[in-house]
């Protein structure tokens, strides 16, 4: 119930294109999803977070999609960029006395092809 | 604000010795965890405190592991008798929650090897 299913691997998308990278979760119970991007030898980075009470959120060319009664969610990067090729991941997490450590996804890695 | 800073950031080491890494979190953040990431997976959670008390730590982090933080400002986490299975990144991030959610801020992680 703690898992956080992340698809696809890998993607390969041309420079303009639209990236899309689903997550599937099992416990109701997590009400925080983050996204995180990660260059390679960086720690993640924050891109676009949302809650379970809304179903988008968009910031710039990040568009988070929600779908509660499915228990998934999705990102979606609009016009894609060389400079986003870098490995993704999602993440859920709730609080739990006072803990709000993330579960993290498995990472889908982005090339973006000039 | 430089953000969490993570020392070293590499350690090559031997099987069997003992390794510490440094954690110095963004400054206001009283909320620190630590996180493991190995090739290829995402971050695993391995403990957390709020300012100087150590509130959960994971099945993950065996007796060999022990992390502090003293005085609620840097964290160390220190691993030892290492094992080749120890190597992976080990990430810091903290945070300061100041709503319903919260959003860790990720260092740039200690990459450690085992040989």
């Amino acid at each position: 119930q703690q898992q956080v299913k992340q698809s696809p691997q890998s993607l390969i998308v041309q420079k303009g294109g639209i990236s899309i990278i689903n997550c599937a979760y099992e416990n109701t119970a997590f009400d925080y999803f983050p996204w995180y991007q990660q260059f390679p030898g960086k720690g993640p980075a924050l891109l676009i977070a949302i809650r379970p009470d809304v179903s988008e959120k968009k910031e710039g060319r990040f568009t988070i999609s929600f779908n509660k009664s499915a228990k998934q969610f999705s990102l979606h990067i609009m016009d894609s960029q060389p400079g986003d090729s870098a490995t993704y991941f999602c993440a859920a997490s709730k609080a739990t006395s006072g803990t709000y450590k993330y579960i993290f996804g498995t990472g889908t890695r982005l090339k973006v092809l000039a | 604000d430089t953000g969490v800073s993570q020392n070293p950031r590499h350690k090559i080491t031997k099987r069997g010795q003992n390794v510490t890494f440094r954690c110095d979190p963004i400054s206001e953040h009283n909320r620190l965890y630590w996180y493991r990431q190995t090739l290829g997976q995402g971050p695993e959670f391995l403990t957390y405190f709020q300012n100087e008390a150590q509130l959960e730590k994971s099945r993950l982090l065996s007796d060999r592991f022990s992390a502090e933080r003293p005085k609620g400002s840097f964290s160390t986490l220190e691993i030892q008798r290492t094992e080749q299975g120890d190597s992976a990144m080990y990430l810091c991030a903290s945070s300061f929650l100041a709503g319903p959610q919260e959003t860790q801020y990720f260092g740039p992680g200690t990459r450690l090897l085992v040989l």
